[in-house]
């Protein structure tokens, strides 16, 4: 089993440009959470989603969008990538809410 | 506004010495969950131990164990024996898991070292 996988590891973007984050998962979990990790400020949520077809705002919501068309698969996308958006982003799973999140890898966000 | 507070940035330890981190927290919920996150050099977050408020007997998981005083606040976790393997980033989590399912805030992070 892979467990919980991010699409890509590494990604240097212009500002202003476009791109989406993959994250997939094998364990059938139907809770799935974009965090991103900025350096002293720990982990915040971005947005989540409780099933297929569902998803919600978290708590630094702004300059992103999330679809979860699949049960597997949450993708976060940025539309109009920022400086501000550099960061470290994870995606977490979980079979009960946040009892016990499983976290992939994480993707490495530069913005130029 | 419910808070983590981890008020030591960084700190070391002698191998197969016991070391102990601070996190406080600020709730009025009187239901939730309370978490320590490993992340070592290389970026994975691992769950390493998890307490219930509401029961009142700490959580230990081999040489991991917390001390959790509700009325304080307070969830320290305290790491026996320590090895070079422990050298990591320690985040402590608070979830209000009864009233909100989807929230988990994390403190700022420790920087642990183990000196051989």
């Amino acid at each position: 089993n892979a467990g919980v996988t991010q699409t890509p590891k590494f990604r240097v973007l212009k500002t202003g440009q476009s791109m989406t984050l993959l994250c997939a998962q094998d364990m059938n979990h139907e809770y799935m959470y974009w965090y991103r990790q900025d350096p002293g400020m720990g982990l915040r949520l971005i947005h989540y989603s409780v099933g297929e077809g569902t998803t919600a705002k978290g708590e630094v919501p702004d300059g992103y969008n999330v679809s979860r068309l699949k049960k597997q698969n949450f993708l976060l996308g940025l539309e109009s990538a920022a400086p501000s958006q550099t960061s470290v982003y994870f995606c977490a799973t979980g079979l009960a809410g946040p009892y016990e999140q499983y976290f992939g890898p994480g993707t490495r966000l530069t913005v130029t | 506004a419910q808070t983590v507070t981890q008020s030591q940035p960084e700190m070391s330890v002698q191998e197969a010495e016991t070391v102990t981190l601070s996190c406080t927290y600020d709730t009025s919920e009187s239901d939730y969950y309370l978490f320590w996150y490993k992340q070592p050099p290389s970026r994975q977050m691992i769950l390493v131990i998890r307490q219930e408020a509401y029961k009142q007997q700490n959580a230990t998981e081999n040489r991991f164990s917390v001390n959790f005083q509700k009325a304080a606040k307070s969830f320290s976790l305290k790491i026996s024996d320590s090895q070079l393997g422990d050298a990591a980033m320690y985040f402590c989590a608070y979830s209000p898991w009864v009233t909100s399912y989807d929230k988990v805030i994390f403190g700022p992070g420790t920087s642990l070292s183990v000196i051989p």
